[in-house]
């Protein structure tokens, strides 16, 4: 199985500065496709997980500009521009090229 | 509008069976690949299950012989057949759409005696 490592594990930030998740793939997520599925996902304290950004750098409907996804081989970063108090929360990456589909730890994102 | 609701958890003792379903609406559920993912207590996501679109069925290790996937695609529901069920399979349970766009609020299976 596709081994995904993401740090740190929790990231305390302050209000109005940006912060960065990163996330390592044990191995290549390039399908046979040529696409790239590796997904980011908000989890909020009691809701369901929601996906903010899809095949690495795509923003899902209705998610604010100050996500961004990117990539450099293997390693991802989800970077939020400008800290919010709604975006408190877990933060998961999840890698769909290969079966079955595997996900980062969790990064805990808390306001200072 | 697009959404999924899960239902059929409960408390249930090691050893026993529960099938949780998953209704969709805004959608149908053989138009793309559906899946539930499990949440352990405090703990993070682990992806479980899938259906393809064209009816075949993919199940992670920790689960295969024990849970079967499904769907009924003249009621739009998905389910999870979850056999022989262990205190580890405690966890909030959800279903998702194909690349996880959609997810249900989940859940709640608990395996205690």
């Amino acid at each position: 199985d596709v081994v995904m490592t993401q740090s740190p594990l929790s990231l305390p930030v302050t209000l109005g500065q940006p912060a960065s998740i990163s996330c390592r793939s044990s191995q290549s997520l390039v399908h046979s496709d040529g696409n790239t599925y590796l997904s980011w996902f908000q989890q909020r304290p009691g809701q369901s997980p929601r996906r903010l950004i899809y095949k690495v750098s795509n923003r899902d409907s209705g998610v604010p500009d100050r996500f961004s996804g990117s990539e450099s081989g293997t390693d991802f970063t989800l970077k939020i521009s400008r800290v919010e108090a709604e975006d408190v929360g877990v933060y998961y990456c999840m890698q769909g090229t290969h079966w079955p589909r595997t996900f980062g730890q969790g990064t805990k994102v808390e306001i200072k | 509008e697009v959404q999924l609701v899960e239902t059929g958890g409960g408390l249930i003792q090691p050893g026993g069976s529960l099938r949780l379903s998953c209704a969709a609406s805004g959608f149908t559920v053989s138009s793309d690949y559906m899946s539930w993912v499990r949440q352990a207590p405090g703990k993070g996501l682990e992806w479980i299950s899938v259906v393809y679109s064209g009816g075949s069925t993919y199940h992670v290790d920790s689960v295969k012989g024990r849970f079967t996937i499904s769907r009924d695609t003249s009621k739009n529901m998905l389910y999870l057949q979850m056999n022989s069920l262990r205190a580890e399979d405690t966890a909030v349970y959800y279903c998702a759409k194909g690349g996880m766009d959609v997810w249900g609020k989940g859940t709640t299976v608990t395996v205690s005696s």
